[in-house]
């Protein structure tokens, strides 16, 4: 079975800084997918960024990018210069030769 | 391009009754899910499709039923409501199933009462 641990289900961050959203996964497969998906109070789902886990270079989207340690089965995400607009649940996603399989979530507020 | 649609936004349901949640998508995506999202909580997958006429069980399929028709359409039917069906319900889309990405719906809350 796959899992997704989120560890922190809140974060707070003054504008303009960085946080980390952290996120563990466990999974027997190979070869498999993760992602970073964002759900603001409007309630829809939004993909951040995704990452294969074939790759070891660290994916990147603008201000978005993880630290994926395959090892550790560790993929966090990091969010540099913090906008209001960030304010939102994140959540982590694993795929592997089953379906999307999602964390918990952690609530990000974002500090004027 | 509208993506992916669902029907109602919201619906609140006496127990015992039964409502199917529609959801459509014109991306021409063959795969299609269902999952359901609990407050405080991610989301779980009720079913999946792979294709027009296949269907699958996900981690949550109890007091659930679907069908696939046709690529486009991919219903979600409750059956004799529960108050433990309470909950905001996402269907979602992909071109495939690796890393293709979910495009979601806007969601259905629905509570059962």
């Amino acid at each position: 079975a796959q899992t997704v641990t989120q560890s922190q289900p809140e974060m707070s961050v003054q504008e303009a800084e960085t946080v980390t959203l952290s996120c563990t996964y466990d999974t027997s497969e190979s070869d498999y997918y993760l992602f970073w998906y964002k759900q603001p109070p409007s309630r829809q789902m939004i993909l951040v960024i995704r990452q294969e886990a074939y790759k070891q270079q660290n994916a990147t989207e603008n201000r978005f990018s993880v630290n994926f340690q395959k090892a550790a089965k560790s993929f966090s995400l990091k969010i540099s210069d913090s906008q209001l607009g960030d304010a939102a649940m994140y959540f982590c996603a694993l795929r592997g030769n089953t379906p999307l399989v999602f964390g918990k979530g952690t609530r990000l507020s974002v500090i004027a | 391009n509208a993506g992916v649609t669902q029907t109602p936004k919201f619906r609140i349901l006496k127990i015992g009754q039964s409502m199917t949640l529609q959801c459509t998508q014109d991306m021409n995506h063959n795969y299609m899910y269902w999952y359901r999202q609990d407050p405080g909580m991610g989301l779980k997958l009720i079913y999946y499709s792979v294709g027009a006429g296949i269907t699958d069980k996900g981690e949550v399929p109890n007091g659930y039923n679907v069908s696939r028709s046709t690529t486009e359409d991919f219903p979600l039917r409750l059956e004799l409501a529960a108050p433990s069906q309470t909950s905001v319900y996402f269907c979602a889309s992909s071109y495939s199933g690796d890393n293709s990405p979910l495009h979601f719906g806007n969601g259905t809350r629905l509570t059962v009462t």
